[in-house]
């Protein structure tokens, strides 16, 4: 199958690490990327492939994966990181893309 | 990178057809996605280079088409036979691809078009 799900929402504390997860079994075999969506925006790359950061995305930003689950973690999240994530996989069977339904992080 | 630069927003009744267009001046693959209100992203379908290529989500499979005019580098997204369900953000999105020695090629989307307002509305 190629659906990925994620959880509706996460919270941490100011300053503290969180891990935002996407799971599926396409993705023991592919990559996904990490979009992140500020109200009334639109979304923007955080992260692709194995760890890869665009330009302009802080270092706190980093990505793993391990077995059917890729992470998304923010190593000291700070209150501009709240916003939906979502992520995004390749069925390489039907040359389809899927996203995840998002997670809202909220930082306390 | 810099945003893509979308049409503006439009309004239309049940039934009707739209076509919102995406300024894409580098020659890549490009992905439509749609958001509906209150809800999560949503893929559509991808065009080729050329404009010679498609490849559409099957829920979209015979309302929609996408098109391409190299001349202009303009992309464009028509959606048909419009329902109230078809209200939502419908961006454009130019694609990347990367070979990785452990999985293989990966892709991802970057930069985003601003986003286009699609209100269905009798």
């Amino acid at each position: 199958s190629s659906e990925v799900t994620q959880d509706p929402a996460v919270s941490v504390a100011l300053g503290q690490t969180v891990r935002i997860t996407c799971q599926g079994d396409s993705l023991r075999s592919n990559y996904v990327s990490w979009y992140q969506q500020r109200p009334g925006q639109a979304p923007v790359l955080v992260m692709s492939g194995k760890n890869n950061r665009p330009s302009g995305i802080p270092d706190r930003f980093s990505g793993s994966n391990s077995g059917n689950t890729a992470s998304l973690t923010i190593t000291g999240a700070q209150a501009e990181d709240e916003a939906d994530y979502y992520c995004n996989s390749r069925d390489s069977t039907t040359n389809h893309w899927v996203f995840g339904g998002g997670t809202k992080l909220v930082v306390l | 990178q810099v945003q893509l630069v979308q049409s503006g927003a439009e309004v239309k009744t049940p039934g009707a057809s739209v076509k919102v267009s995406c300024k894409e001046p580098a020659s890549n693959w490009v992905h439509w996605v749609r958001q509906a209100p209150g809800q999560g992203l949503e893929w559509m379908g991808v065009i080729n280079p050329s404009g010679d290529g498609t490849v559409y989500a099957q829920k979209f499979q015979g309302r929609v088409t996408m098109s391409r005019d190299t001349s202009t580098s303009t992309v464009y997204m028509e959606l048909s036979s419009l329902r109230s369900d078809d209200t939502a953000v419908y961006y454009c999105a130019r694609d990347h691809s990367r070979l990785d020695t452990d999985m293989g090629r990966y892709w991802w989307f970057d930069p985003w078009g601003q986003g286009t307002l699609v209100t269905v509305s009798s």
